[in-house]
């Protein structure tokens, strides 16, 4: 089974819209963290956030929001006023300690294209 | 600038080859990592490491191989008994091996198959 999914494999949109990419996690531990990234067509990823299990708030940074939910198991991120820049492959993590040490997850990934 | 380094951009292999990708990190970081990426996939884990003279197989180990004599190096041979090497291959490290930390990433080799 996957332990982040990411259903939206692409994404389009006109720019300034406001665009939501969906991260669904699975897990059975208590404490874990869950990350975004952002992988550019240069192709590093580039880290954007960083969340533990315990932290609930939601955080906003600049045009950036993410929205973590416990009863859902989802930690969404919302672009808004998206631009042409950030047309980019997003994925979602997670990281919890396994039967054999850190384990870390990547999600499939979301293309998102931003049209100008 | 602190990063990751990755070289070749662009390596190709020939049939029976082995072919070495290079990882340099200037980030004082203690942990490791290589993933390899296939189109719509997400990342999968090859091999990593969390101190020098230490490193760990990962989900895909078979057919790569690596080494770790310096902090700063964590190169990754691909070999000949890696029959489907053509991926996008990717080095990570972070401060150490920990489920907290943020891995930092370079910006990639493309491995083709001549």
């Amino acid at each position: 089974a996957q332990k982040v999914t990411q259903a939206q494999t692409e994404i389009s949109v006109v720019e300034k819209e406001d665009v939501t990419l969906d991260c669904v996690y699975e897990t059975r531990d208590t404490t874990y963290y869950l990350f975004w990234y952002k992988q550019p067509p240069s192709g590093e990823l580039v880290f954007l956030i960083r969340r533990n299990s315990f932290d609930e708030q939601n955080e906003i940074s600049g045009r950036y929001s993410w929205n973590f939910q416990k009863s859902t198991s989802s930690f969404n991120f919302t672009i808004t006023a998206s631009q042409v820049v950030d047309s980019a492959v997003y994925f979602c993590a997670l990281s919890e300690v396994g039967d054999t040490g850190n384990q870390f997850y990547f999600g499939t990934g979301t293309s998102l294209t931003v049209i100008p | 600038d602190g990063g990751i380094t990755q070289s070749p951009k662009y390596l190709f292999r020939k049939e029976g080859q082995n072919v070495t990708l290079s990882c340099e990190q200037n980030l004082n970081h203690d942990a490791m990592y290589w993933y390899r990426q296939d189109p719509g996939q997400g990342l999968r884990l090859i091999y990593y490491s969390q101190i020098v003279n230490d490193f760990q197989k990962g989900d895909i180990a078979e057919g790569y191989s690596v080494s770790r004599e310096k902090k700063e190096s964590f190169p990754l041979t691909v070999t000949s008994a890696q029959k489907n090497p053509t991926a996008f291959y990717l080095c990570a490290s972070s401060i150490e091996d920990a489920y907290n930390q943020p891995q930092h990433f370079g910006d990639g080799t493309r491995l083709s198959i001549l």
